[in-house]
């Protein structure tokens, strides 16, 4: 199997611009994780979904981010509008079930200017 | 609620030594999962190993080798002889009660020549 994929690698973007990330997990998990990662505040859980549905986006830091999987194998994380703050790696999680071992991709390296 | 700690922020030792990175959880379930990654400079995260609450024993993997004690709520990792390229962060984390992973904050080992 490929693995989990995500695209962008890298992103730079001006403030107030939509940012779209993807995620493909790998075939045959049923959840899908996104996580943040900065400095400041380590690696964040933002949103997971299970077969499609969102279960879990307390994390998700405000409005202006919107997680959706519309099938099986994809997934985005849409920034609108992006703010300097959001720069961070962001990074894809998938699993067969929740409590077993989660594989991620090689994340998305953001930069709003 | 759930929580895991890794006091070690950074830790430097030089190559062959041995290091032992600390990590200590908290969880009211008595069924609950352990893991450890492993976050080259690379910046992938790459999964290393899963425990469940169960089993007890002591697990080794060439160099690597995990001390999991519930009596401590603690569940250690130790790298024999340690290389260059060991250097990277070691994020530990607990799923619980069908929750999503919460990880540490994460070691950095810096292993010198």
């Amino acid at each position: 199997d490929a693995g989990v994929i995500q695209s962008p690698r890298h992103e730079v973007t001006e403030m107030g611009q939509e940012v779209t990330l993807r995620c493909k997990p790998i075939s045959g998990h049923d959840y899908l994780f996104w996580y943040r990662q900065t400095m400041m505040r380590g690696l964040e859980l933002l949103i997971y979904f299970n077969n499609n549905v969102p279960i879990d986006d307390s994390g998700m830091p405000e409005d202006r981010f919107s997680a959706k999987m519309p099938n099986a194998s994809f997934s985005t994380l849409k920034i609108q509008p992006s703010e300097p703050r959001d720069s961070a790696v962001y990074f894809c999680a998938s699993s067969r079930l929740v409590e077993e071992t989660q594989y991620f991709g090689p994340g998305t390296r953001l930069l709003v200017l | 609620a759930q929580k895991v700690t890794q006091a070690q922020t950074e830790i430097s030792v030089v190559e062959k030594e041995d290091v032992t990175l600390d990590c200590v959880y908290e969880t009211r379930d008595t069924t609950y999962y352990l893991f450890w990654y492993k976050q080259p400079p690379s910046g992938e995260l790459v999964f290393l190993i899963r425990r469940n609450s169960f089993d007890e024993q002591n697990e080794i993997s060439g160099r690597y080798s995990w001390n999991f004690q519930k009596s401590t709520s603690s569940f250690n990792f130790t790298i024999t002889a340690s290389q260059v390229v060991d250097s990277a962060v070691y994020f530990c984390a607990l799923s619980d009660d069908g929750r999503a992973l919460t990880f540490g904050s994460g070691t950095r080992l810096q292993v010198q020549p």
